[in-house]
């Protein structure tokens, strides 16, 4: 496999399930991010991890939990979420250029 | 405070038409400014970037050019194809960003182009 690519590509639970997102880069790449994408909405992001570590957590509410534990996987934990929480959760990494590549996106439904 | 703005949720061109989606920006602190696509489940894909200290740059059928004072980019497609109906991401990195290499994204325009 090349890439980013992302498990689940769908992904429907209850809210007071547990579940988790798996983003894996084949790119040797330092950084990688979640994103999520609403209707209608810019992309919104997340989390940004630099050589594992975290750097940036955009106010992201404490229910999306994420885990990076090498520079090439990426995971988001979710437990309690809400119906307003369904959206495309997008995972890129980057090198040293500003461009960033995308995995094809979890689309999630919380019901 | 959205800081970057593509106000043109969508636009209709015919194959073979220049296809011209817009994208505004009000922080003055950016200073690298990219195109990405996206077709339909799908991530976006980069497709063309655009330093501060250059006013245009080219990449086959696609061009974007910079107007600083303006604070205004814009993507040219010419000729238009059916194939490159996408929604199409207007993004901006630099100032405070720089360090975690991120960008601030607008809301997207939708491209059809039509046979």
């Amino acid at each position: 496999e090349t890439g980013v690519t992302q498990t689940p590509r769908h992904l429907v639970m209850g809210m007071t399930n547990k579940k988790s997102l798996k983003c894996e880069q084949h790119l040797g790449h330092n950084a990688m991010y979640w994103y999520k994408q609403s209707a209608k909405k810019p992309l919104e992001l997340m989390f940004v991890y630099n050589f594992k570590e975290q750097t940036e957590n955009n106010s992201v509410p404490s229910r999306f939990s994420p885990e990076c534990p090498n520079s090439s996987h990426l995971f988001l934990h979710l437990h309690t979420l809400q119906p307003e929480d369904s959206a495309l959760y997008l995972c890129a990494s980057r090198w040293n250029s500003y461009e960033q590549y995308f995995g094809p996106g979890t689309r999630l439904t919380v019901t | 405070d959205q800081q970057v703005k593509q106000n043109s949720p969508s636009l209709s061109v015919q194959e073979g038409r220049i296809s011209i989606l817009n994208c505004d920006y009000t922080n003055s602190m950016f200073d690298y400014f990219l195109w990405y696509k996206k077709y339909p489940a799908e991530g976006p894909t980069f497709l063309i970037s655009i330093s501060s200290i250059k006013d245009k740059n080219e990449d086959g059928r696609f061009t974007v050019f910079l107007n600083k004072s303006a604070k205004h980019l814009s993507l040219h497609i010419v000729p238009s194809q059916p194939g490159d109906s996408a929604v199409y991401f207007c993004a901006a990195s630099g100032g405070h960003n720089t360090n975690a290499g991120k960008s601030t994204f607008g809301d997207g325009t939708t491209l059809t182009v039509k046979p």
